[in-house]
């Protein structure tokens, strides 16, 4: 089945600079990619996802890459502010028979005022 | 909308008592699903509904049980608890599918003595 790592597993910056996090797949027919933010004690929020037949993907500061071809996809928050601090999930979805989505273990993000 | 609601927000049971966690939502989303959230762990997938009357193991299923009798609710029974199952419980739905963002209630935090 899919197997979904994620690096850093926790990750501290300066307010205002950037914060990248990675995950890599290894189900090829993976075409639905999420990022979730929970923050302490609430519930993980859908902030943004890409499918296969897309690149790349940008809301106001945050913006996920997808790189099919070497199978990972990466989230990029620029300009970090205190209130992004939390845990940040990934996840991948196969395509077709398997009705699964796997996350990756997380990464706590600090942003230091 | 109320979104999805579970319920207890909390529960102590002990070694061997039963229990049942609520799930309900008012999206009329066909798929429902529960995870399991442990420290460094990640959410790890418990059971899934792609509709009423189907559901499915995930990759955490022993010792639980679902039934999806209606479109609105997904229950989650621990038929004898242990205290490898003190986590955190999170039912999550969807239009159509893990390849949708999913809605997320606000958990469970059960701990077995």
């Amino acid at each position: 089945g899919e197997n979904v790592e994620q690096h850093p597993s926790t990750l501290s910056v300066q307010e205002g600079d950037s914060a990248v996090i990675k995950c890599t797949y290894s189900d090829s027919a993976s075409n639905y990619f999420p990022w979730y933010k929970q923050e302490l004690g609430k519930r993980p929020q859908l902030i943004i996802d890409i499918r296969s037949n897309v690149g790349e993907k940008k809301d106001q500061r945050i913006a996920v890459t997808l790189n099919k071809t070497a199978k990972h996809f990466s989230l990029h928050i620029t300009e970090t502010q205190p209130e992004d601090s939390a845990v940040y999930f990934c996840a991948a979805a196969p395509q077709g028979g398997s009705e699964k989505l796997v996350f990756g273990k997380g990464t706590k993000l600090t942003v230091n005022p | 909308n109320a979104g999805v609601t579970q319920t207890p927000k909390f529960q102590v049971l002990k070694t061997g008592q039963s229990m049942t966690l609520q799930c309900a939502q008012d999206m009329n989303h066909e798929y429902m699903s529960w995870y399991r959230q442990d420290p460094g762990m990640g959410l790890r997938l418990i059971h899934y509904s792609v509709g009423a009357g189907i559901t499915d193991q995930g990759e955490v299923p022993n010792g639980y049980n679902v039934s999806r009798s209606t479109t609105e609710d997904f229950p989650l029974r621990l038929l004898s608890a242990a205290p490898s199952q003190t986590s955190v419980y999170f039912c999550a739905s969807s239009p159509d599918g893990p390849n949708y963002g999913y809605t997320f209630g606000s958990g469970t935090r059960l701990t077995v003595v």
